[in-house]
């Protein structure tokens, strides 16, 4: 069975930073690109960017490129999303998602990132 | 700029009614479009894919189809598990852009 399993929420202040994961089982890791997804708070799905973890090709939306750094460990099968200094309009949940030629197949349950003083 | 129109931003419909959503697409995209659905809280799930390929599981009351860069979600009889919001999505290249939403309430 494929699976995603993204890390737990997280509360941070302005300025911190930080790293979330997504682990994925179930499938080969290494021959299927992970994208991830933000949605803020009672918006839409945006798509930020993905990764191709067999070599570590990344590809970002043009919104999100130098904001955040999408990067994977083929090693532990787990790809991560990190900010190294965040916002408050970074609050989100932040979705990883299996990405291929039938679109974003499956998807982690979502980790949700609260950025607040 | 590539641009993801999808229309419209929400609709109200009874059970039974046929409902359609549409997207354009700015430029081409060849059949590398699809739709996924989120209800309330939950997690998006993949309906479409292709512009018409049904996902596994899904329901055949769903459908796609495509005409050049005109995309069009069907739902032929609504039923009430099917109150959510949709969005469409291209895959082509990156960006893989979605659309705005549409939200599809009950009357």
């Amino acid at each position: 069975e494929v699976q995603l399993v993204q890390s737990g929420a997280e509360v941070k202040e302005p300025g911190d930073s930080l790293k979330i994961s997504c682990k994925g089982s179930g499938y080969t890791f290494t021959n299927n690109w992970i994208g991830w997804v933000r949605q803020m708070p009672g918006k839409g799905l945006e798509w930020m960017g993905i990764i191709y973890p067999g070599d570590s090709d990344t590809k970002y939306s043009p919104s999100f490129q130098g904001q955040v750094t999408i990067s994977a460990d083929k090693s532990i099968s787990t790809a991560y999303l990190r900010w190294s200094s965040l916002k408050a309009s970074d609050t989100a949940m932040y979705y990883c998602a299996r990405s291929n030629l039938w679109g974003l197949d499956y998807w982690g349950q979502g980790t949700l990132v609260t950025v607040s003083s | 700029d590539f641009q993801m129109t999808q229309s419209p931003s929400s609709l109200s419909a009874s059970v039974g009614d046929r409902v359609t959503i549409t997207c354009r697409a700015s430029q081409g995209i060849s059949n590398y479009l699809a739709w996924y659905q989120q209800k309330p809280g939950k997690v998006p799930k993949l309906l479409i894919y292709g512009a018409s390929t049904l996902q596994s599981g899904v329901p055949s009351r769903f459908s796609g189809s495509q005409s050049g860069t005109d995309f069009t979600l069907t739902i032929s009889s609504l039923q009430p598990e099917d109150v959510a919001t949709y969005y469409c999505q291209k895959y082509n290249s990156a960006p893989h852009t979605f659309g705005r939403g549409t939200k599809l309430e009950l009357k």
